[in-house]
């Protein structure tokens, strides 16, 4: 059973804070990596996707992923009040399906 | 608007009854992905199909349940004789091709059974 694995949240963090987000995957053929945001009653909104180990940066949002230790996570800089949502961890290997993880709700307080 | 469109928004359905939700990818996208969200669970995959094809249905429930993507028209996700376990959001995802492409999500169709 492929599964995905996010901490446990509600995560609250003030603005202009660093909001860390962590994900763990069990199937090591994984190669594909999203983070999704996911408004309350919306629908799931890609934010970044990456594929090779390292950082990969946009705007205030930075992707790491380590394949070695089967962990990806999102930081988000600068952190907005707009940030408030649940983010979405999912993985995706040669069966191209996604499997999400469970969320991690985020609470930026103003 | 080029996103993923899906409708109904909102379906509401007796028990027993039919429901069909549509789909329509991305302009560009040949790939669609459809996957349920319970009340205050995850995201479930359920089928992945191309035009005309069923490449994946291993997240489909055996029963009632059934998908098309034809040659001409949107994708189709069909519920015969809907229960109340069915109550769920149903989103649909499009992708230019599975390798290393995002998917993208529509709206969603929010299904709610009487």
């Amino acid at each position: 059973q492929k599964e995905v694995e996010q901490n446990s949240g509600p995560l609250s963090v003030p603005e202009g804070a660093i909001a860390s987000l962590n994900c763990t995957y069990s199937d090591r053929g994984s190669q594909s990596f999203f983070w999704y945001r996911q408004y309350s009653g919306k629908s799931p909104e890609l934010i970044m996707f990456i594929y090779s180990n390292g950082d990969k940066e946009d705007g205030r949002f930075t992707a790491q992923l380590n394949k070695a230790s089967q962990y990806v996570s999102l930081l988000i800089r600068d952190s907005q009040p707009s940030d408030s949502a649940t983010y979405l961890c999912a993985v995706s290997g040669s069966a191209r399906q996604l499997t999400f993880g469970s969320g991690t709700q985020l609470t930026v307080l103003p | 608007n080029a996103g993923v469109m899906q409708n109904p928004r909102h379906l509401v359905r007796r028990r027993g009854q039919e429901a069909r939700l549509r789909c329509s990818p991305m302009k560009g996208h040949s790939h669609v992905y459809w996957y349920r969200q319970l009340p205050e669970e995850g995201l479930k995959f359920m089928v992945y199909l191309q035009k005309e094809n069923i490449i994946d249905e291993s997240g489909m429930p055996k029963e009632r349940f059934s998908a098309e993507f034809p040659k001409e028209g949107p994708s189709i996700l069909r519920i015969q004789q809907v229960v109340r376990g069915d109550s769920a959001a149903y989103f649909c995802a499009s992708s230019p091709s599975p390798k290393d492409q995002p998917q993208h999500f529509g709206d969603g169709t929010r299904l709610s059974i009487l």
